[in-house]
């Protein structure tokens, strides 16, 4: 089916590290593929979007690549902030305006 | 403000007691769904409406109704609710643009069903 698969287990990090989050999607179609980010007590909210092979989605310092040879998405920073501190999600669209989530991964960035 | 409304925010119930959750937005957006937040299992969709009368099953539809009569409103009812409908329940819009409409969504409803 289509389906979207995040890595296993929360990330907990320094301030200032290098953060990257493996997602990787099925290959079903043409999908666009999306990272959403959840701050705790509120809904989700779009970071970074990509819509064809090889683009690359960038906001708030944050960057992924659309990389069809390994049906890949994952999401890096190269220098996280206490701020950054929440729940990432993956998703790919399918369907008539339908999207397919990941699991989330919880980071949690230490000072 | 372009936003996605819930209502409630938080909402404790008991066993059976049909209870309905509002979502309400004020972009004009063609699509609206609802999903279902659980621990280990991310967002499962429920059921989603691509316009005004025309709602169709998600993945995890069992138990729930919804309905569409105004463009601007897309409310949850759980007629006889359950302990394993015990959940974080979010509602969604967008425009029916095809994959690349942004999805915003509304703040939450955390629902105890004891």
């Amino acid at each position: 089916g289509d389906s979207v698969t995040q890595m296993e287990g929360p990330v907990t990090l320094s301030e200032e590290a290098f953060l990257t989050i493996n997602c990787t999607y099925t290959a079903t179609g043409y999908p666009s593929l999306f990272w959403y980010v959840q701050y705790p007590g509120e809904g989700l909210q779009l970071l970074l979007k990509a819509t064809k092979a090889d683009d690359k989605g960038s906001n708030k310092g944050f960057e992924a690549t659309y990389r069809k040879e390994t049906t890949s998405f994952h999401l890096e920073k190269g220098s996280v902030q206490v701020s950054d501190s929440a729940v990432y999600f993956c998703a790919r669209s399918y369907g008539n305006n339908r999207l397919a989530f990941g699991k989330g991964n919880q980071v949690v960035v230490i000072p | 403000e372009a936003q996605v409304t819930q209502n409630p925010r938080y909402l404790i119930t008991v066993t059976g007691k049909k209870l309905t959750v509002t979502c309400s937005q004020n972009m004009n957006h063609e699509y609206m769904s609802w999903y279902r937040q659980d621990p280990g299992l991310g967002l499962r969709q429920i059921y989603y409406s691509m316009n005004v009368e025309v709602t169709d099953k998600g993945d995890v539809p069992e138990g729930y109704k919804v309905s569409r009569k105004e463009k601007r409103n897309f409310p949850l009812i759980l007629e006889s609710p359950s302990p394993n409908q015990t959940s974080l329940y979010f509602c969604a819009s967008s425009f029916l643009g095809g994959v690349k409409a942004e999805a915003f969504f509304g703040q939450g409803t955390r629902l105890t069903v004891v």
